[in-house]
């Protein structure tokens, strides 16, 4: 099976750009994720979906990010103004969703902000 | 509230010696626990999981795990290393029911094997 496609790869943007990532699960999974992962440190959640829903998004944050999966397959996580904060490897995860399937998780996308 | 500890940020060792990477967690309900693998600019593989059951847990690659629920630990462990073992590893807590997947991740530790 194809597994879980992000883009793009890379991308290096300036404090106060706004910057969009894509996430493309698994055929079929329910259940969707992007972790943030600062170097040097394990990922970090930052929202959960089931379908097309937020199950949990206590973690991201709110004033300048934001997450969407309108019909319940592809993820946009968008970050606007950015910060260098922000510079980190965002990850998306997927999971069919069922009694404690595993995570599948995309090779990331690596943001620079400068 | 979950955390998880990875005691040793870096690892050397020599191809064909055995290893420790060493985990330990808090957490204030039970726990699911996990190792995840992760090579240059690639994301993360699941090695292996404790669910329930025997507390040895036996993983992809030939690498285990011992889960200790007195000392609060999941330590992995391989025999014999080989240069492709190479790669940085996190140990990884969660909750049942929704909370699965809501990985708590340590800050990684990176195993280097030498020739």
């Amino acid at each position: 099976e194809a597994g879980v496609a992000q883009s793009p790869r890379y991308k290096i943007i300036e404090k106060r750009q706004s910057v969009a990532f894509w996430c493309n699960p698994i055929s079929g999974h329910a259940t969707l994720y992007w972790y943030q992962q600062i170097l040097g440190q394990g990922p970090k959640l930052l929202i959960q979906f089931q379908n097309n829903g937020v199950v949990d998004d206590s973690q991201l944050p709110k004033d300048r990010f934001s997450a969407e999966r309108l019909k319940g397959v592809d993820s946009t996580l968008k970050i606007q103004p950015a910060k260098l904060e922000d510079s980190a490897v965002y990850l998306c995860a997927s999971s069919s969703g069922q009694h404690n399937s595993p995570l599948h998780f995309g090779n990331g996308t690596r943001l620079t902000v400068t | 509230a979950q955390s998880v500890t990875q005691l040793d940020s870096q690892v050397p060792v020599f191809e064909e010696a055995p290893v420790e990477l060493r985990c330990n967690y808090s957490s204030s309900v039970s726990v699911y626990l996990f190792w995840y693998v992760q090579y240059p600019n690639q994301g993360l593989q699941l090695l292996l999981k404790y669910l329930s059951g025997s507390t040895l847990v036996k993983g992809i690659n030939g690498f285990e795990a011992e889960f200790n629920k007195s000392q609060t630990s999941f330590h992995l462990r391989k025999p014999s290393v080989h240069i492709s073992d190479t790669a940085e590893y996190f140990c990884a807590v969660s909750g049942g029911g929704t909370s699965y997947g809501k990985l708590t991740f340590g800050q990684g530790t990176i195993l280097t094997v030498h020739p």
